[in-house]
């Protein structure tokens, strides 16, 4: 059973840099979203893909990231010039299409660490 | 958008205790969903609850959704050292199909 794929798994990087995280999603799932998770707290809503196309972002996502999913398959968080408070658990999740609000099933997260 | 609130953010009981958790809203939900997330793990879907006054078992686990839709909550009859995480109650929907807006969640610690 292959569920969702993130990777990496940790990022360090240092405060301005730029990251790039990908996602793959269950493979019949043509919907697919990007929450963020800190400590303590429950995820956070970014973004929103129906097949290729960028359906919703949260009022909170900065200029600074961006979402691709260009194939309608994998997905890319970029979060450019880095900044302390962007240290999270970046997770990816997809769900089958079709009526209704189906359940979500989660990868195991990209951790980023800024220094 | 739709928010819940969920109380206590903290459990701690003795194998074989009894625990709840409570998930609360000030306007009427359309849905709610409860995931529980293990200690360095990712949220798992538990269940989705549609209907008013609606109630789901799965095994010691009972879930409820109040005749009102404002408030749902998840029971663990005998808990045990396996039921640790966190759980999160999270309401979909909104202008995107199965967004998650998610409660605070609710530490639960077994004692053995």
């Amino acid at each position: 059973d292959t569920g969702v794929s993130q990777n990496p798994r940790h990022k360090i990087t240092k405060r301005g840099q730029n990251v790039t995280f990908r996602c793959d999603p269950i493979s019949e799932h043509n919907r697919l979203y990007w929450y963020r998770q800190t400590l303590g707290q429950g995820p956070e809503f970014l973004t929103y893909f129906q097949n290729e196309a960028q359906l919703e972002k949260s009022r909170l996502l900065s200029d600074r990231f961006s979402a691709e999913r260009p194939k309608g398959s994998f997905s890319t968080l970029e979060i450019q010039r880095t900044e302390q408070g962007d240290s999270a658990m970046y997770l990816c999740a997809s769900s089958p299409g079709g009526a209704g609000n189906q359940p979500q099933h989660f990868g195991d997260g990209t951790r980023l660490s800024i220094l | 958008g739709q928010q819940v609130m969920q109380i206590p953010q903290y459990q701690h009981v003795q194998e074989g205790e009894d625990f709840t958790t409570y998930c609360n809203s000030s306007t009427t939900l359309s849905n709610i969903q409860w995931y529980k997330q293990r200690p360095g793990g990712h949220p798992v879907f538990l269940i989705q609850l549609v209907k008013s006054g609606e109630v789901k078992k799965q095994k010691r686990l009972t879930f409820q959704f109040g005749e009102a839709k404002k408030n749902s909550s998840l029971h663990i009859t005998a808990t045990q050292t396996t039921d640790v995480g966190t759980y999160f109650c999270a309401v979909a929907g909104g202008t995107s199909y199965g967004k998650l807006t998610f409660g605070q969640g609710t530490i639960l610690t077994v004692h053995p």
